[in-house]
């Protein structure tokens, strides 16, 4: 059974700082996604990691993929209020092709000024 | 419009009630799941179909059940609402003819039970 760990639960930091959420995964996963969620709203697809080594971007958001340490990266830099969101990331086990995703708990991201 | 729709926004029911929570897509896709939301938690899979004819459940099934009217429409019934049943639900689309098979969601159900 997957399971998926996020870190931290909770990041607060300053607007123009650079940070890090690290997500890691018990068991083999074929694909990692990430999605954001602001405050009473649905969730929003971000990147999805294809392949051990992927690496994706968006404004100030990268992400990247290593399949042999079961981790994913989601950095952030020179962080802006707008980020302020909580970040999920969810892994699918291979036989299911992407379809049952297991979810981390989510990271809780407070830009301040 | 939107391409993921779902009604009722919010609910609030009574413990023992029966409930029905829709959802619609337009985007044309052949996979619909059905997720809840709890804080801390993150989302749980609870039903997914493939299509019209192909229902599984997910991690949470028990005391929920699912219809697939259409390829397009995708229903969620608690049959006897309990209140640890309250959460936010989401419903959830995608293509499986896409590589990424990235999923997308609506925006979400808040249910109540009392």
């Amino acid at each position: 059974e997957l399971k998926v760990e996020q870190n931290p639960l909770f990041l607060s930091m300053q607007e123009g700082k650079n940070y890090t959420i690290y997500c890691n995964y018990s068991t083999t996963s074929d694909r990692l996604y990430w999605y954001r969620q602001d405050p009473g709203k649905s969730l929003e697809s971000l990147f999805v990691l294809l392949s051990n080594g992927a690496v994706k971007q968006e404004g100030r958001l990268m992400a990247s993929l290593d399949t042999k340490a079961r981790l994913s990266t989601l950095h952030i830099t020179a962080a802006v209020h707008d980020l302020s969101a909580t970040y999920f990331c969810a892994g699918s086990p291979p036989s299911t092709s992407g379809s049952r995703l297991t979810f981390g708990e989510g990271t809780q991201l407070t830009v301040n000024p | 419009d939107a391409d993921v729709t779902q009604t009722p926004r919010n609910r609030i029911t009574k413990t023992g009630k029966r409930i029905m929570l829709e959802c619609s897509q337009t985007k044309g896709h052949d996979r619909m799941y059905w997720y809840r939301q709890d804080p801390g938690l993150g989302l749980r899979l609870i039903y997914y179909s493939f299509d019209v004819k192909d229902i599984n459940k997910g991690e949470i099934s028990d005391g929920y059940s699912v219809s697939r009217q259409a390829q397009a429409k995708f229903s969620l019934s608690l049959e006897s609402a309990i209140p640890n049943q309250t959460a936010l639900y989401f419903c959830a689309t995608s293509d499986r003819a896409t590589r990424a098979d990235t999923q997308y969601f609506g925006p979400g159900t808040r249910l109540t039970v009392l």
